[in-house]
């Protein structure tokens, strides 16, 4: 069976200092990847999706990138966080041509 | 463009209390729409899906049909309970590679 990992669990970091978010899934190969941001109350909003190795579509500009080293790896990064990066950041993935999505357990960021 | 319209929470309801979580979409052609849950501290999970007009989704007691007259994919439950409370997502799939999601409705279920 499938299963999607991120770490960590928890952050908290100060402003100006750099982030690695990672993802992995198990069990699939060459799955969709995406990265989405929930601000507290609010909704999901899709940062990054790759559909194969080296290939990152972004969909807000914004201070973070993403890069997908493996088939399976997915990383979210930034040089220089902001007060507004704090969140909690889900990654997921999905079957080529399949419409469900499948989440991981999420990593709760708080800048200060 | 596209989007995904649900109600806003937070909903509180009484353990066994009838639910409804109203969802409307705007979209060209006829997408597939889906329900996703959230539980405390959890990411999102798939509740249920309709993938044509007119189909039924359901999953744990849950319920939504797909209503291309009135664009909408409202969430139901007959009798909540307090395991229920979560936040529920509606969204539908743009084709491509890609799912717009509603902003999410907060359920509180109290005993």
């Amino acid at each position: 069976s499938q299963t999607i990992h991120q770490w960590p669990a928890t952050l908290v970091q100060p402003v100006g200092s750099p982030l690695s978010l990672e993802c992995t899934v198990e069990g699939t190969s060459n799955p969709n990847l995406y990265w989405y941001r929930q601000a507290a109350g609010r909704g999901l909003q899709l940062l990054f999706y790759s559909v194969g190795i080296g290939q990152i579509s972004s969909e807000v500009p914004q201070n973070l990138s993403a890069s997908r080293p493996q088939d399976r790896q997915f990383i979210l990064s930034s040089k220089k966080l902001l007060l507004s990066d704090s969140g909690f950041y889900l990654c997921a993935w999905s079957v080529p041509q399949q419409e469900t999505q499948y989440f991981g357990p999420g990593t709760r960021l708080l800048v200060l | 463009g596209d989007s995904v319209t649900q109600m806003e929470g937070p909903v509180t309801l009484s353990e066994e209390a009838f639910l409804t979580i109203n969802c409307t979409y705007t979209a060209t052609g006829y997408p597939s729409l889906f329900w996703y849950v959230q539980y405390p501290g959890e990411g999102l999970q798939l509740l249920l899906k309709a993938t044509k007009a007119d189909d039924k989704g359901s999953n744990k007691g849950f319920e939504a049909t797909y209503r291309k007259e009135t664009t909408s994919f409202h969430l139901e439950k007959g009798s909540v309970q307090v395991s229920d409370s979560a936040v529920y997502f509606c969204a539908r799939f743009t084709g491509g590679f890609k799912t717009i999601f509603g902003a999410g409705t907060r359920l509180f279920v109290k005993a």
